[in-house]
């Protein structure tokens, strides 16, 4: 049973582009929310998609946003890079159940902005 | 969102028990205990949950307070493959308007190193 999987692993843009990251949840799984990692610092809640719209959204600018597809598959868009969003980048996917379930997350994609 | 306080880092030896703690004096009625951690280089990975009473799995268990104020993970017989960052997240038990799962919100985690 494949779990989250996370494309591409690692990626290199320039300050000002724009980035696509792709997310395919775990099978079953419904929901699908982003998480940004700093180095050093735990993992800070971007959004989260259920039912092919946000739901929440964590402090993150409008920059940041977010598709998620009939497939449940998800795509995390960051418009006008800058260095501060060079990060690790994280899909974490459920079952819409509330609070007595633990979220998969997948690896994760490196997002190194120069 | 309520908060958790953990020890920073925390040292154990191969095969020894390791108990991680965790204070969240500010809990509410309808918060889950959630445990996850991250190994080097791989996103977090669930490793426990429970509400009020103590819980077993087959990586850990979970020992909750009676005023649930505080929580302790377990690792029975710690392993090198057991070094990572273990987090203690408090998670709603139940939806947001709209239907969907509340987040989970990190904080920094205490790094566990395991000595041979």
């Amino acid at each position: 049973d494949a779990g989250v999987t996370q494309s591409p692993t690692h990626l290199i843009k320039t300050r000002g582009q724009q980035v696509t990251l792709r997310c395919s949840p775990k099978s079953g799984h419904d929901t699908v929310s982003w998480y940004q990692q700093a180095l050093g610092q735990g993992p800070q809640f971007i959004f989260q998609y259920y039912e092919e719209e946000e739901r929440q959204r964590g402090n993150f600018p409008d920059r940041f946003s977010g598709h998620q597809f009939p497939n449940y598959s998800s795509e995390l868009n960051v418009n006008a890079l800058l260095l501060g969003d060079s990060a690790l980048y994280l899909c974490a996917s459920s079952f819409n159940t509330g609070g007595n379930y633990g979220y998969t997350f997948g690896s994760g994609t490196r997002l190194t902005v120069v | 969102d309520a908060k958790t306080t953990q020890p920073n880092s925390m040292e154990s030896n191969e095969e020894e028990p390791v108990h991680l703690p965790c204070n969240h004096s500010t809990i509410s009625g309808t918060d889950y205990i959630h445990w996850y951690r991250q190994l080097p280089s791989q996103g977090p990975e669930y490793v426990i949950h429970g509400l009020t009473s103590n819980v077993n799995n087959r990586m850990a268990s979970l020992a909750i307070a009676e005023d649930r104020k505080s929580s302790t993970l377990i690792l029975h017989r710690a392993t090198l493959r057991d070094a990572a960052v273990y987090y203690c997240i408090l998670r709603d038990v139940g939806w947001l308007s709209g239907g969907s799962n509340y987040k989970l919100t990190f904080g920094k985690g205490t790094l566990l190193t395991v000595n041979p």
